[in-house]
């Protein structure tokens, strides 16, 4: 069974369109991220969310809306695409919030979005 | 923000060689991580660092935590073929409002020629 899980894989859109990219954790964590990776590879925390409440947004634009139904889960709604948007987006999840040894971060395999 | 300098960009090296990688920060982490990310995939933890001047080993990779808590190097030793990917090194912040956050390097592709 995959630790962190999130679909779709692959998504192609246009410009404009609402799309939303699900994110499940089978691992009892209580914390949960959603990265996103541009075309460069650089990696870049979007939000961060302990049992269910949101602790970490780094000035990711409002069109941007993670939602986390419970604490394993964390999906991320994207309203009125653009190209710019283009990339790949991790979901990830830890233990805890914390910088310790048992809060070990967790990727999914990514969900690779193409604004078109 | 904090930033994190990884060097060197890519590198393309002979099955069997050795390889350094490092990454320096402005500013002080209190965890280094190093992960690889394979095509396709998500980045998986290669070695975390929790205190400053550690050194671990897990089979063929080394990584040291910097004594300044600025820095860390990963080596590579007698490289092979499916260590091909791109290595990303990884701080995490223990306080303020970004707590536990990962703050990641521009990453390091790695070709091996067999």
């Amino acid at each position: 069974d995959t630790a962190v899980s999130q679909t779709p894989k692959y998504l192609v859109t246009q410009m404009g369109n609402d799309k939303s990219i699900k994110c499940e954790q089978n691992l009892g964590h209580d914390t949960m991220y959603w990265y996103k990776q541009d075309s460069k590879k650089f990696l870049k925390i979007m939000f961060s969310y302990n049992n269910k409440e949101l602790i970490i947004n780094e000035t990711v634009p409002n069109r941007f809306s993670p939602k986390s139904p419970d604490k394993a889960h964390l999906n991320l709604h994207i309203n009125s695409l653009e190209l710019g948007d283009s990339a790949v987006y991790f979901c990830a999840s830890s233990q805890g919030s914390g910088w310790g040894s048992g809060n070990t971060i967790y990727f999914g395999e990514g969900s690779w979005l193409t604004v078109v | 923000g904090q930033q994190l300098n990884q060097s060197p960009q890519s590198m393309f090296i002979q099955e069997g060689e050795d390889v350094s990688m490092n990454c320096t920060s402005s500013s002080i982490f209190n965890t280094w991580l190093w992960y690889k990310q394979d095509p396709g995939e998500g980045p998986v933890l290669l070695i975390a660092l929790y205190k400053a001047g550690e050194l671990t080993s897990n089979g063929r990779l080394t990584a040291q935590f910097g004594i300044t808590r600025k820095d860390s190097f990963l080596n590579i030793s007698a490289s092979i073929p499916s260590d091909v990917g791109i290595y990303f090194c990884a701080g995490r912040n223990a306080g303020g409002t970004s707590y536990g956050k990962l703050t990641f390097g521009q990453g390091t592709i790695l070709t091996v020629h067999p």
